[in-house]
């Protein structure tokens, strides 16, 4: 069963418009929400992270909006460039000492047009 | 600044052979874990280790087997290697269990076909 479903799973993107990746989960557990960039040949990396006790976090044109009574979670990115070509994951996480806790979504590949 | 290295990068087997991925990480994280990526699938865990000596099985674990002899290294180990073995693998590592600050770090991947 998928712990955080991911969509849409492919998105095509004009050079300066917003891209949106939605996801959504069902453990109220989680208390940790990542994002991880992976580009082609390359492994997946940190891009951006929020904790459920704040509603948006932005970090250039990265932005995460988080709504946690519908229990979802959005990345948004403005003024999308074609080096923002990648395929972005969500992620979800909590706490537990000794077991493995992190959920990837299935992921959504990007491509951002010129 | 190597963080999380992986070898090989590429490997091509026949159904029935067995190999051993590695996994080298020189930042002192406690917990280390294996992934498969497929198409539409996303990243799975197979086995994963909470410190040296110590493993647990992940996801998907399967016809995999690992070994954390050493905190710098994890092994996974492919006894006999099936065409839906194919993948993309993954190896990443954490100081902790990957919470606030302490993300993941993720190896480039073991391209790995089985024919």
């Amino acid at each position: 069963q998928q712990q955080v479903k991911q969509s849409p799973q492919s998105l095509i993107v004009q050079k300066g418009g917003i891209s949106i990746i939605n996801c959504a989960y069902e453990n109220t557990a989680f208390d940790y929400f990542p994002w991880y960039q992976q580009f082609p040949g390359k492994g997946p990396a940190l891009l951006i992270a929020i904790r459920p006790d704040v509603s948006e976090k932005k970090e250039g044109r990265f932005t995460i909006s988080f709504n946690k009574s519908a229990k979802q979670f959005s990345l948004h990115i403005m003024d999308s460039q074609p080096g923002d070509s990648a395929t972005y994951f969500c992620a979800a996480i909590y706490h537990q000492t000794g077991a493995n806790n992190l959920f990837f979504g299935t992921g959504t590949r990007l491509t951002v047009i010129p | 600044n190597a963080g999380v290295t992986q070898t090989p990068k590429f490997r091509v087997l026949k159904t029935g052979q067995s190999m051993t991925l590695l996994c080298a990480q020189d930042m002192n994280h406690e917990y280390m874990y294996w992934y498969r990526q497929d198409p539409g699938m996303g990243l799975r865990l197979i086995h994963y280790s909470v410190g040296e000596g110590t493993t647990a099985k992940g996801e998907v674990p399967d016809g995999y087997n690992v070994s954390r002899l050493k905190k710098q290294n994890f092994l996974l180990g492919l006894e006999s290697a099936a065409p839906s073995q194919t993948s993309v693998y993954f190896c990443a590592s954490s100081y902790t269990a990957g919470g606030a600050g302490q993300p993941q770090h993720f190896g480039d991947g073991t391209r790995l076909s089985i024919l």
